[in-house]
């Protein structure tokens, strides 16, 4: 069956290091996949999109890898803070527009 | 510019009540999709709809839950006789129709808690 796994134990963070989050899924091929932000209380925020031609892509201090053999996107914070601190999810598009996150992982940088 | 509105945004039903959850999508998007998510959760998929057409219902129950979008007003998603496990936040998303259907813009939730 088609499965999207993250991190389920939150990840704790030193304010300045790299946060890295892996996203791994079976039995897919997705088109695509993307990376959403959840704080508590909130819906997601859509963060980055990387399309399976795609080996990486960057936003400001956000960067998103997608290997298609391992079947693994990383998702990476540079030079984190503590406004960081939220659940990140991973989703991957399915078909016909609909998309299929993963459970999230709760990162926590601290100061 | 408003985003996507749901309302309300607390719900209380006891049980075999019915509860009607409300989403406006972001102006100009025709596509609306609704996910429920448990405390600690992913975000589950339950049904996709456009303007007057469910497209993918796979993620709903097939027994008590319905969903619209009618051509004008709101979206809705309607619950009858709740129970217990129907107590988790329903999540609506919006679309842009055409090619860049990719990003979902989603709304604040609405917490249903059932007693």
């Amino acid at each position: 069956s088609q499965k999207i796994e993250q991190n389920s134990e939150a990840l704790n963070i030193q304010e300045g290091k790299t946060a890295t989050l892996t996203c791994n899924y079976t039995n897919y091929s997705p088109a695509y996949l993307q990376w959403y932000r959840q704080d508590p209380g909130r819906g997601p925020v859509f963060l980055l999109l990387i399309r399976e031609n795609e080996k990486e892509k960057r936003k400001e201090r956000l960067k998103v890898t997608f290997d298609t053999t391992l079947k693994q996107s990383l998702f990476h914070i540079t030079a984190s803070q503590p406004a960081d601190s939220a659940t990140y999810l991973c989703a991957l598009y399915s078909s016909a527009s609909k998309i299929i996150f993963g459970s999230g992982t709760r990162l926590s940088i601290r100061p | 510019n408003a985003g996507v509105m749901q309302n309300p945004r607390h719900l209380v039903r006891r049980r075999g009540q019915e509860a009607r959850l409300r989403c406006s999508p972001m102006k100009g998007h025709s596509h609306v999709y609704w996910y429920r998510q448990l405390p600690e959760e992913g975000l589950k998929f339950m049904v996709y709809l456009q303007k007057e057409n469910i497209i993918d219902e796979s993620g709903m129950p097939k027994e008590r839950f319905s969903a619209e979008f009618p051509k004008e007003g709101p979206s809705i998603l309607r619950i009858q006789q709740v129970v217990r496990g129907d107590s988790a936040a329903y999540f609506c998303a919006s679309s842009q129709p055409g090619p860049s259907t990719d990003t979902q813009y989603f709304g604040p939730g609405t917490r249903l808690t059932v007693l």
